[in-house]
């Protein structure tokens, strides 16, 4: 089983609705990343929580330490949102583990 | 942006022959690291570096070797590269304040 796993693997959903992506992990962690990576490679960092809420324009990522899940959100989904959305956990040993990744698209 | 930057992109070469890749940082960020990306795998550690001649292994380290010379360059060596190193490798560097992680935009290397 891996340490890091990710739902759904694979979202269509059409412009403006609401999006969920969810993270569960299994290992003790100092923070999680939540991480975009658009077609054609980069990736960026969109958020770094170790516990609570952030929010960042229209996506915001939330974490219950308790619970060992995170939930990435984007309200008011646009094309330009379709991407591959990664969780990756830091266990405080220089050690990041990712998840393999959703793929998300958003349909105009 | 972060100011790390990969170089080559893309590179095709034969088995057997040696390959570095080159990571290039400008932000005097201390940690740097080389991953790998493959279909059905998430990104995974090949080796780290927490300072200049500081390197330590990732999970996926065997056929890879490291070298920091300077803060600004983390260098990944393939001594003699084979098929199964045909991947998407990426650098990072780690914020040492905040912690954020930064990319390179990755290089595509295919060996045939």
């Amino acid at each position: 089983k891996n340490e890091v796993e990710q739902s759904p693997q694979n979202l269509t959903a059409q412009e403006g609705e609401f999006i969920t992506i969810n993270c569960s992990y299994s290992v003790g962690i100092s923070a999680l990343h939540w991480l975009q990576q658009h077609p054609g490679g980069g990736i960026v960092s969109l958020f770094m929580l170790s516990s609570g809420k952030k929010k960042h324009g229209r996506l915001i990522a939330t974490i219950n330490i308790q619970e060992k899940h995170s939930s990435l959100h984007i309200t008011a989904s646009h094309p330009r949102d379709s991407a591959v959305y990664i969780c990756a956990v830091y266990r405080g040993n220089e050690k990041l583990t990712f998840g393999t990744g959703t793929r998300l698209t958003i349909i105009p | 942006d972060a100011g790390i930057t990969q170089s080559p992109r893309h590179k095709v070469t034969e088995t057997g022959t040696p390959v570095t890749l080159r990571c290039h940082q400008t932000e005097n960020h201390r940690y740097m690291y080389w991953y790998r990306q493959d279909p059905g795998h998430g990104l995974r550690l090949i080796h780290y570096s927490y300072g200049v001649k500081d390197t330590d292994k990732g999970e996926v380290s065997d056929g890879y070797s490291v070298s920091r010379s300077k803060t600004e360059d983390f260098l990944l060596t393939l001594e003699s590269a084979t098929s199964s190193q045909t991947s998407v490798y990426f650098c990072a560097i780690r914020g040492q304040n905040t912690g954020e992680l930064f990319f390179g935009e990755g290089s595509r290397l295919t060996v045939l």
